[in-house]
């Protein structure tokens, strides 16, 4: 298996500008996660998926922010505007089950707003 | 108060001496506790959970749980290089609630 599979890898855009963050999960996972690390806050997730619907989205963090999983194999985390303080590593990770120990991390989107 | 707390290091141990790394968080019902080891630039990867108080161990690492005093340590023993990484305590209210919460991150270097 590929893993899970983030695009892209790394992003600069400017402020002002639509972002799009890419996930596909392993096969047969039923939960997505998305997070988000910063030197400050460190890892804080996002909003998490269950069975493609979105189970819990408090820790998105303003109207800017929209996830989206229209299918079981792809997700979409995008930002609009995009905001220098946007700047972070974005993960991506997925399980068959809720349990922490089968959550599998992606590679992550570095993300850079200027 | 952070939800959960570490020091964010870095913390030098030499070569083939413990490693003690240590967490605090501030949600008593708090259920299932996670330590992941992050390398510079890598996602991260769990290396131990823990559930019950006391001591757990997996091949050089043990995970401790005080639930009264509110900490969970990981402990590192003969510690090696490939060690040094930044290592994250993520807690998790259980109950169904799936959602972890991560500490910041201590970041460890072994001295060869």
């Amino acid at each position: 298996d590929a893993g899970v599979i983030q695009s892209p890898r790394h992003e600069v855009t400017e402020m002002g500008q639509e972002v799009t963050l890419r996930c596909k999960p392993i096969s047969g996972h039923d939960y997505l996660f998305w997070y988000r690390q910063t030197m400050m806050r460190g890892l804080e997730l996002l909003i998490y998926f269950n069975n493609n619907v979105p189970i819990d989205d408090s820790g998105m963090p303003e109207d800017r922010f929209s996830a989206k999983m229209p299918n079981a194999s792809f997700s979409t985390l995008k930002i609009q505007p995009s905001e220098p303080r946007d700047s972070a590593v974005y993960f991506c990770a997925s399980s068959p089950s809720i349990r922490q120990e089968t959550q599998y991390f992606g590679p992550g989107t570095r993300l850079l707003v200027l | 108060q952070k939800e959960v707390e570490q020091n964010s290091g870095p913390l030098s141990v030499p070569e083939g001496a413990i490693a003690s790394l240590n967490c605090t968080y501030s949600d008593r019902v708090s259920q299932s506790f996670f330590w992941y080891r992050q390398y510079s630039g890598k996602s991260p990867e769990l290396i131990m959970s823990i559930y019950s108080n006391g001591d757990k161990e997996d091949g050089r690492f043990t995970a401790q749980l005080n639930k009264a005093s509110q900490y969970v340590s990981l402990l590192i023993r003969d510690s090696q290089p490939s060690d040094s990484a930044t290592y994250l305590c993520a807690v998790n209210m259980g109950f169904g609630n799936e959602k972890l919460t991560f500490g910041t991150g201590t970041r460890l270097t072994i001295i060869p």
